[in-house]
């Protein structure tokens, strides 16, 4: 597998409901950031969580980072339609670059109406 | 306060034709950087580069590709003889500083289709 692997690849749920997305990675990290990209638009960063923290809430967003197993999950509480997109995470990795991000190949929510 | 710009939004190359995709970044962010994104896929870095510097290609095939960052104007990244592998979506992002403490803010992209 490689760095930055989200977990599952698709996830469909119904308005209201809680969406949560895993994320596993390989190699120690500065941080791990989760985004988001509507289809055929850009990424948008949601959250960042360093290395030192275990968890993270911003609005209905809800992060936890696990160095010792290497995994993070994206919890999304109350879920909307909006939220239909395409989450990321993506690890800044050790090294001394602190600015090269490895992104995993997403999960794809779908809320249903 | 704009964010980062990239145009154009979508391009048309035939095989063996120039792609020049430009990127302006957020107002005061001083850091670019290029990813290319294949269908299916997550983001690969390609080039990060400051102000008439790269500082990491890493990412970039040796060949036909190159990026520049002059001291005035847009960000381009350049692909000579496009192939159809090239056909994919790229995306610029900026930053105010490295990466410690905040996350990238990305423009929307240029898709680039290779016929």
């Amino acid at each position: 597998s490689q760095q930055g692997e989200e977990d599952p690849q698709a996830l469909s749920i119904q308005e209201g409901e809680n969406a949560t997305m895993n994320c596993s990675y390989k190699t120690s990290i500065n941080n791990l950031q989760w985004y988001r990209q509507n289809s055929g638009r850009g990424l948008v960063h949601l959250i960042l969580i360093r290395s030192n923290e275990r968890e993270k809430h911003s609005g209905r967003l809800r992060v936890t980072l696990d160095t010792s197993k290497k995994s993070s999950s994206l919890l999304i509480t109350a879920s909307r339609a909006a939220d239909t997109a395409s989450y990321f995470c993506a690890t800044d990795t050790s090294g001394g670059s602190n600015y090269k991000l490895t992104f995993g190949k997403g999960t794809l929510l779908t809320v249903n109406p | 306060n704009a964010g980062v710009m990239q145009n154009p939004r979508h391009l048309v190359r035939r095989r063996g034709q120039e792609a020049r995709l430009r990127c302006s970044p957020m107002k005061g962010h001083s850091h670019v950087y290029w990813y290319r994104q294949l269908p299916e896929e997550g983001l690969k870095f390609m080039v990060y580069l400051q102000k008439e510097n790269i500082i990491d290609e890493s990412g970039m095939p040796k060949e036909r590709f190159s990026a520049e960052f002059p001291k005035e104007g847009p960000s381009i990244l350049r692909i000579q003889q496009v192939v159809r592998g090239d056909s994919a979506a790229y995306f610029c992002a900026s930053s105010l500083e490295g990466l410690a403490n905040y996350g990238y803010t990305f423009g929307s992209g240029t898709r680039l289709t290779v016929v």
